[in-house]
Parts: structure tokens; sequence; C-alpha cells
């Protein structure tokens, strides 16, 4: 079954609102949470690494004061994208690692952000 | 260094057929190897994933055969069937599965009935 779920599947906001995404780890504690972002018919580009109790690291070329990453707990991470702008519409995707067998890196099943 | 390069693009094969997608990669740090698969609209689905100590590893119909020496590492699709149409992303990091991914540029993949 899934391991890791996300809320909500899908938005759409208007330019210049923000907008939070949650990523919940069901059944297990998760210290670190990955966000990644998905163009139409494009890779996954990392965005940040979330880690609980500290700051997110984020990657090259992520604005932090834009999308605002916050691990509260063991199980909740959440990516706020802040005075959204059609461009920041993507598709918003996190993982966990999960220990089972030999642990693996799991994905959440995407928020689809659309702004308008 | 940090990229992986993953082809085809795109592939189209018939039912029952064996799909084969293959991945390069320069950076030797990278000890973890997993495939994903992702149909529209959905997150992608951990497939199989392969640690350098070994060189072939199979779940089902799907087989990983990696290439320490060539740095490059393949998806078999064995049987190939027409639900196995989707995109599949291969991926490396360096630290194991609990570290951040690189991924392919992935390659879609049709199965023809």
């Amino acid at each position: 079954g899934a391991v890791v779920s996300q809320h909500p599947s899908w938005v759409i906001c208007k330019s210049g609102t923000s907008v939070k995404i949650e990523c919940r780890s069901l059944d297990f504690q998760a210290t670190t949470m990955f966000w990644y972002r998905q163009f139409p018919k494009q890779s996954l580009m990392l965005m940040a690494t979330s880690n609980e109790g500290s700051k997110a690291t984020y990657e090259q070329g992520v604005e932090k004061d834009k999308f605002l990453i916050n691990h509260a707990s063991l199980t909740l991470s959440t990516l706020t994208v802040t005075s959204a702008h059609p461009e920041d519409s993507s598709f918003y995707i996190c993982s966990v690692y999960f220990l089972a067998g030999v642990g693996e890196q799991y994905f959440g099943p995407g928020t689809r952000l659309t702004v308008t | 260094q940090q990229q992986v390069k993953q082809s085809p693009q795109s592939l189209i094969v018939q039912k029952g057929g064996i799909s084969i997608i293959n991945c390069a990669y320069e950076n030797t740090a990278f000890d973890y190897f997993p495939w994903y698969q992702q149909f529209p609209g959905k997150g992608p689905a951990l497939l199989i994933a392969i640690r350098p100590d070994v060189s072939e590893k199979k779940e089902g119909r799907f087989t990983i055969s990696f290439n320490k020496s060539a740095k490059q590492f393949s998806l078999h699709i064995m049987d190939s069937q027409p639900g196995d149409s989707a995109t599949y992303f291969c991926a490396a990091s360096i630290g194991g599965a609990t570290n951040k991914l690189i991924f392919g540029t992935g390659t879609l993949l049709a199965v023809q009935p």
C-alpha cells in the first residue's frame, strides 16, 4: 500500500496568492523528506530536502523565500508556494525514505498546481 | 558529473516483446540506482532498485542489469504488456536511498497490443 500521501491532489489559485501543499508519511516516521517539481513531459527536479526540526536545504536556483518548507513533525512536511505566478504552475511531488527490507525511496501521488 | 543520461526518449514495443531502457552516469560516487514508473497525473512508483555490489537484479518481469566498469545500467521489461505503457525514469544517488535522487530524462514506453 501507499506509504506517502499528499494533499491536495490538485489546486487552482490566483496569481499573487499563496498555496500550501502537505506531504505525509503513513504509519512511519520520516526525518527526511524531499520535494520535487515536474513540468509537463519533463523529468523530476529536486527542489529541496526537508529535515525534521531544522531548516530545509534548497537546491541551487530554488528561491527559499518563495518556496517555504516546514517539516514540523516526523510525519508531515509542508511546501508553501508564496506569491504564486503562472510560471509556478507545475506538478509538485514529495518523497520519503522508507525502511522496509533494505530501504527505498517512495514518492507521493503528487499535487497539480495551476496558477491563473 | 551529476547527470544521469537516459535513452531512448521514446520506445514502441509489441505486446510480448522485451523493452530495454538504458542509463549512463559519470559520477562513480553514485551507489543507489532505482527505476520508477510514472503514469500520467500520478507520482512515480518504485519498480526496482540496485546497488553496485550486484550486477543484476530481477523482480518478476523487471530486471536491472548493472555494469559498474562501464558506468551503465539498464531496465529490461520481459513480456511487455499494454498496461506497461508509461514513462520510465532511472535515477541515482550518493549515500543510498536516504539521499536525494538525480533523475534521468525519462523514456515514454508504448506497448502495442
